[in-house]
């Protein structure tokens, strides 16, 4: 059974700082990988999609890379900003279902 | 409009009534899916369904029936809700076209009392 987890489970950072968010999965086998961010009591929003058989995505100041063959993807965040604060998840679809399943989340606070 | 609509957005409802979470997508996507996320626990699906007439029990089903009424269109139901059923509650949606990325609704609040 396919389990990931996500170190730190929380952090707190000042702004302006550059940061990196862990995510390891268990099972090489995976079709993609995808990242969400989601403000409290709020709904997922989907910041970046990588499949399989690409190493990295970007968007903006986000910048995902996934590493299969060690079960592992980062999320970089470049010049942190208050607005950046919420919960970000990492999610795995593996080769032999469609169904998502998500580590634990990593609870982000950016301090001004 | 959202791509992934739920209604209600809160609800609060009483133990052993029967309850509707509904949504609907315009994303053209044709596999819906239904999650609930409690505190500590993450989010754990609950029923999924890949087309119109295929529809398969999650990790979580006991206590919930979906029906699919169109391919933009899924629906959750609690038969008679209990307090263990307050959670927040997703529906997602994906295909083969987004690579399987899966897209979110906003979610609905829900409190059995």
């Amino acid at each position: 059974k396919q389990e990931v987890t996500q170190i730190p489970a929380a952090l707190s950072v000042p702004e302006g700082e550059n940061l990196v968010l862990n995510c390891s999965f268990t099972d090489s086998a995976i079709y993609n990988l995808q990242w969400f961010r989601q403000d409290p009591g709020k709904g997922l929003t989907s910041l970046l999609l990588i499949q399989s058989s690409q190493r990295e995505q970007t968007s903006g100041r986000l910048n995902a890379s996934l590493d299969k063959s060690s079960g592992r993807s980062t999320l970089y965040i470049a010049a942190s900003q208050p607005g950046d604060s919420a919960t970000y998840l990492c999610a795995v679809v593996p080769n032999a279902g469609n169904m998502l399943t998500f580590g634990g989340g990593t609870r982000l606070m950016v301090k001004p | 409009d959202a791509d992934v609509t739920q209604t209600p957005r809160n609800r609060i409802t009483k133990t052993g009534k029967r309850i509707m979470l509904e949504c609907s997508q315009t994303k053209g996507h044709d596999r819906m899916y239904w999650y609930r996320q409690d505190p500590g626990l993450g989010l754990r699906l609950i029923y999924y369904s890949f087309d119109v007439k295929d529809i398969n029990k999650g990790e979580i089903s006991d206590g919930y029936s979906v029906s699919r009424q169109a391919q933009a269109k899924f629906s959750l139901s609690l038969e008679s809700a209990i307090p263990n059923q307050t959670a927040l509650y997703f529906c997602a949606t994906s295909d083969f076209e987004s690579g399987y990325g899966y897209t979110f609704g906003s979610g609905t609040r829900l409190t059995v009392v």
